[in-house]
């Protein structure tokens, strides 16, 4: 089975140009995530999609940030424009609702990640 | 706040020298625990999710525990190949942290022939 497919795998682009991600989920997996890897840390989130809704984006700058995911399958995550502090590891993960679920109808979910983008700004 | 700590930073071991790696976390309530392991250039890969207190799950030469402050990773006879950066995340209760991971960051382990 095929896994996340995330493309560019690398790039390097000048501050304030912009950049755009892809991501293609494990196919099932109505739930994608974007995070982003700084170096030596771990991975932090920054959007997650249940379907086509984005249903938490508390992280993302949404000043220079965007992400959308039209069909409720591949996303994009964009920055425009981009900054050297930007310059990071964007991972793409995904999960298929597969846990135990509690009275409160949460559930755990094992996710997926791609192997990532990294960005890099000059 | 939930926060995950994970220790040491880094480990030096010779093949075949067990030892274990530890995740401390502070969470109002604990949904999940995962363990993902990371190649230099790769996304994380998963390994493990430990739901309670007192549950282990093992695979190969590894073998995950979970209290209710802290998990650990023990490493058997670990081989080079084991060479990588284990990450562990807490998945909180609460409709709001709904599939969100709080990471670790990481340990880095490398196994020497």
């Amino acid at each position: 089975e095929a896994g996340v497919v995330q493309s560019p795998r690398y790039k390097i682009i000048e501050k304030k140009q912009p950049v755009a991600f892809w991501c293609n989920p494990i196919s099932g997996h109505n739930t994608l995530y974007w995070y982003r890897q700084n170096l030596g840390q771990g991975p932090e989130l920054l959007i997650r999609y249940e379907n086509e809704e984005a249903v938490d984006d508390s992280q993302l700058p949404k000043d220079r940030f965007s992400a959308e995911r039209l069909k409720g399958v591949d996303s994009t995550l964009k920055i425009q424009p981009a900054e050297l502090g930007d310059s990071a590891v964007y991972l793409c993960a995904s999960s298929f609702p597969d846990g135990s679920r509690d009275l409160a109808g949460t559930s755990s979910y094992e996710q997926y990640f791609g192997p990532g983008t990294r960005l890099t700004v000059t | 706040e939930d926060q995950v700590t994970q220790s040491p930073e880094a480990l030096r071991l010779q093949e075949g020298e067990s030892s274990s790696l530890n995740c401390s976390y502070t969470v109002s309530g604990l949904r999940g625990l995962f363990w993902y392991r990371q190649d230099p250039g790769k996304g994380p890969e998963f390994l493990f999710t430990l739901y309670s207190a007192g549950e282990e799950k093992e695979k190969e030469r590894l073998k995950a525990t979970l209290t209710k402050k802290e998990s650990f990773l023990h490493i058997t006879a670990p081989k080079p190949e084991d060479s990588a950066t284990y990450l562990c995340a807490v998945q909180a209760t609460g409709s709001g942290n709904t599939g969100k991971l709080i990471f670790g960051q990481g340990t880095t382990l490398q196994v020497k022939p």
